[in-house]
């Protein structure tokens, strides 16, 4: 079974700062996605950025940046010029394919706060 | 574009009781998944409904079911309420076609739950 893991409770970072937020992962799968998602207070699942195992190249957006290695099974993210509306918690997700169907494993979440 | 939207927000039940929460999926979606989100834990993935039927399972008793109306439209079923059942319930939906490239989930803001 497939299983992901965020092993930073808790992480800080100054306004304008880079942060890199790291999440691990296990599967025996060859092709497989990977998404960061932001939850803030308010509650809903925002899509960061998402990354296809078998592209090589990082999945870049905007300030948001993924370190991809696929044989380390590493999947990190980025945040570059962090601004105090990224303060929110953080979920590494994999997205498992088993009946025909998909879904998300999640790890359990990284809380980003920015400080001012 | 609305997204997803889930009704209530928040509910306050006794262990024992049945709850039944509501989520509509984004227009143009076809699938709804239910995740648990216990404090401080990433979303489990409850069930996933498309045309109507469940598609795939995660690890709750039979006390979890659900049903997915001719509109997309689904609903969470809890019986027998017990105090770990205390949690938010996330709804997400997708189109069955993009997931299969990789676009990943919609979801709501939850339903908090609290057993008493």
């Amino acid at each position: 079974a497939q299983t992901v893991t965020q092993s930073q409770p808790e992480m800080s970072v100054q306004e304008a700062e880079t942060v890199t937020l790291s999440c691990t992962y296990d599967t025996s799968e060859s092709d497989y996605y990977l998404f960061w998602y932001k939850q803030p207070p308010s509650r809903q699942m925002i899509l960061v950025i998402r990354q296809e195992a078998y592209k090589q190249q990082n999945a870049t957006e905007n300030r948001f940046s993924v370190n991809f290695q696929k044989a380390a099974k590493s999947f990190s993210l980025k945040i570059s010029d962090s601004q105090l509306g990224d303060a929110a918690m953080y979920f590494c997700a994999y997205r498992s394919f088993t009946s025909g169907t998909y879904k998300y494993i999640f790890g359990t979440g990284t809380r980003l706060k920015v400080l001012a | 574009d609305a997204g997803v939207t889930q009704s209530p927000t928040h509910l306050i039940k006794t262990r024992g009781q049945q709850v039944t929460l509501r989520c509509s999926p984004k227009s143009g979606h076809d699938t709804v998944s239910w995740y648990q989100q216990a404090l401080g834990q990433g979303p489990q993935f409850i069930f996933q409904y498309y045309e109507e039927e469940e598609r795939q399972r995660g690890n709750f008793p039979d006390r979890f079911s659900g049903h997915q109306f001719p509109n997309y439209s689904s609903e969470l079923n809890v019986n027998a309420l017990l105090l770990g059942d205390s949690a938010l319930y996330l709804c997400a939906s997708s189109l069955v076609v993009r997931a299969e490239v990789g676009y990943g989930y919609t979801f709501g803001s939850g339903t908090r739950l609290t057993v008493v």
